[in-house]
């Protein structure tokens, strides 16, 4: 079946820009996370959904970086006011349940300008 | 305090032979899982195997066995017979006890591998 997509997979924005990154879960998947993985660097935890709540945001670095997943599917992770440090590649990975295997993603690589 | 160390920026291993990369981990919990992620040049992190920490025997899958020493904390990938496709970035990661943030990984820095002819 199919695996978990984002799109896109590279976004380049101007510093001061907003943007939205989406994340399309494994059907079925109850658990979803996202991750930002800096250049050499292993992924970070971002934020933790369990179907539609939010149960974990705790590696959201500032309030500029919101999410979503308002239907306990598709998520989407925004960034206001975008900086030069957000450039990073971010990570979105399913599970079945919370104490299973994660799926990821191919990332969408960030460029802020 | 990192809690998950891999010392090993970079491997090298000749096709065919077998290569250890290392990972050690730091945890007050008793339940816990270890596992080691393959991330080649084109981004995505799939998944190779995992060791809970009470399993008694190591965990394999296929090529790839994981050394878990628990007492030492240590949680090494062997990789047999390397094959050139092995080359790429390896991630160990640890799940600690179920909280708020469900099953999030902890990841290492990772160890960029090449296999050479």
């Amino acid at each position: 079946g199919a695996g978990v997509s984002q799109s896109p997979r590279y976004k380049v924005a101007k510093r001061g820009q907003d943007v939205a990154l989406r994340c399309d879960p494994i059907s079925g998947h109850v658990s979803l996370f996202w991750y930002q993985q800096a250049l050499g660097q292993g992924p970070e935890f971002l934020t933790y959904f369990q179907n539609e709540a939010q149960l974990d945001k705790s590696g959201l670095p500032s309030d500029r970086f919101f999410a979503e997943r308002p239907e306990g599917s598709v998520s989407t992770l925004k960034i206001q006011r975008t900086q030069q440090e957000d450039s990073a590649v971010y990570l979105c990975a399913s599970s079945y349940d919370r104490g299973n295997e994660q799926f990821f993603g191919p990332g969408t690589r960030l460029t802020v300008l | 305090a990192q809690k998950i160390t891999q010392t090993q920026p970079g491997m090298f291993v000749q096709e065919k032979e077998a290569v250890t990369l290392d990972c050690t981990y730091d945890t007050s919990d008793q339940s816990y899982g270890l596992f080691w992620y393959k991330q080649p040049s084109s981004g995505e992190m799939i998944f190779l195997i995992y060791q809970g920490s009470y399993d008694e025997q190591n965990a394999t899958e296929g090529r790839y066995s994981l050394n878990f020493q628990k007492a030492r904390k240590s949680a090494n990938l062997v990789i047999s017979a390397s094959q050139l496709g092995d080359s790429a970035m390896y991630f160990c990661a640890m799940r600690e006890a179920p909280g708020g943030g469900g099953n999030k990984l902890t990841f290492g820095t990772g160890t960029q591998l090449k296999v050479e002819l």
